[in-house]
């Protein structure tokens, strides 16, 4: 079964610094996609960021990008030049595609906390 | 073009009555879902719908816990006799086709049971 893993409930990081936020997943399958979501404090789910896995070249959109490593299965994303608007939930998301169905399976979240 | 539709956005409910959330997928979307997110948790595939047709409920509760996607209006997610332990977030989502699309999600509507 597949299982995404987010190792790191609470981060904290200055404003204008980057961050990294790991996940790990475990699957047999080769072709799949997987996800980045922000939720803030509205409790909104908003997408970040991404990525298809038989691409080999890192998604990025603007401040945020990640760092897939198809072999460790790991998908961690990388916040740069921090706002105080990132402060939020993250959730790593792995879309599992079975029988005719697909659905998202999602980790427990990191807590991230941007400082003035 | 609007977003996912959801509402209501906050529901509250005595318990044994029923709740009935309304989903609204995105213009030209024809995939809903619903997730369910409980306090301090990530959130946990219920159920998967095309028009008029039930994917996967492989996430439902067997008992108490219904939807659909009729072919014309939204999709609701109905719970009859609500218990305490249903007191949660329920987001919808919606894609256009399978195979990778992005999911959009909804608002969410946040479920009391009193």
């Amino acid at each position: 079964a597949q299982t995404v893993t987010q190792s790191q409930p609470e981060m904290s990081v200055q404003e204008a610094e980057t961050v990294t936020l790991s996940c790990t997943y475990d699957t047999s399958e080769n072709n799949y996609y997987l996800f980045w979501y922000k939720q803030p404090p509205s409790r909104q789910m908003i997408l970040v960021i991404r990525q298809e896995a038989y691409k080999q070249q890192n998604a990025t959109e603007n401040r945020f990008s990640v760092n897939f490593q198809k072999a460790a299965k790991s998908f961690s994303l990388k916040i740069s030049d921090s706002q105080l608007g990132d402060t939020a939930m993250y959730f790593c998301a792995f879309m599992k595609q079975q029988g005719g169905s697909e659905k998202l399976v999602f980790g427990k979240g990191t807590k991230l906390t941007v400082n003035p | 073009n609007a977003g996912v539709m959801q509402n209501p956005r906050h529901l509250v409910r005595r318990r044994g009555q029923e709740a009935r959330l309304r989903c609204s997928p995105m213009k030209g979307h024809s995939h809903v879902y619903w997730y369910r997110q409980l306090p301090e948790e990530g959130l946990k595939f219920m159920v998967y719908l095309q028009k008029e047709n039930i994917i996967d409920e492989s996430g439902m509760p067997k008992e108490r816990f219904s939807a659909e996607f009729p072919k014309e209006g939204p999709s609701i997610l109905r719970i009859q006799q609500v218990v305490r332990g249903d007191s949660a977030a329920y987001f919808c989502a919606s894609s256009p086709q399978k195979s990778g699309n992005t999911i959009y999600f909804g608002e969410g509507s946040w479920l009391t049971v009193v």
